[in-house]
């Protein structure tokens, strides 16, 4: 019964190549994340939806792209994969999108990303 | 905007030792603050968190933090660490306009050690 999952754990993969990371959470949420976090362990949001809507974009390459195809979903797709695009990306989920600070961000177990 | 800076990037201590991780914080306005611990392998999870009210916060495993506003700061606490205890600590700050956007630290790795 994990609350928000990611698949895969571990992605290895060529430059240039395209590749998505999935991600569900099944605690009835409608607001969800995606953060990367580098090699530094620097941990940045990327993107957030509330009920399929995009509320946060962060200044990240078009390149990446998010879909929601329902508010338990919130997929990433990469494009033209680079280098610099190794890192560990980790999905969360909060309640609602009212911007509460009481809405706790759950997160998913974070999927590394290995571009070679 | 906001940042945070965590300036130890690794803390070893012995068990039932004490130990603190410390966070400062830069904000042109007011903030709401978080610690996050992520266990090895594993997402992360909320440990404690400021809103309002009493700057001295708990979480049920007996850490605590306490927000200064004077030094910007929420540093975690706790009396007598376990082996358990072993995992990455982020500190995070949300802006009161935009809580949504968490910015985070850099982590501390705590090591405990018997």
């Amino acid at each position: 019964d994990t609350a928000v999952s990611q698949t895969p754990k571990y992605l290895v993969t060529q430059m240039g190549n395209d590749k998505s990371i999935k991600c569900e959470q099944n605690l009835g949420h409608d607001t969800m994340y995606w953060y990367k976090q580098d090699s530094k362990k620097f941990l940045k949001i990327m993107f957030s939806y509330n009920n399929k809507e995009l509320i946060i974009n962060e200044t990240v390459p078009n390149r990446f792209s998010p879909k929601s195809p329902d508010k338990a979903h919130l997929n990433l797709h990469i494009n033209s994969l680079e280098l610099g695009d190794s890192a560990v990306y980790f999905c969360a989920s909060s309640q609602d999108g009212t911007g509460s600070p009481y809405n706790e961000q759950f997160f998913g177990p974070g999927t590394r990303l290995t571009v070679l | 905007a906001q940042s945070v800076t965590q300036l130890d990037s690794q803390v070893p201590v012995f068990e039932e030792a004490p130990v603190e991780l410390r966070c400062n914080y830069s904000s042109s306005v007011s903030v709401y603050l978080f610690w996050y611990v992520q266990y090895p392998n594993q997402g992360l999870q909320l440990l404690l968190k400021y809103l309002s009210g009493s700057t001295l916060v708990e979480s049920i495993n007996g850490f605590e933090a306490e927000f200064n506003k004077s030094q910007t700061s929420f540093h975690l606490r706790k009396p007598s660490v376990h082996i358990s205890d072993t995992a990455e600590y982020f500190c995070a700050v949300s802006s009161l306009y935009n809580t949504d956007k968490l910015i985070f630290g850099t982590g501390t790795r705590l090591q405990v050690f018997p």
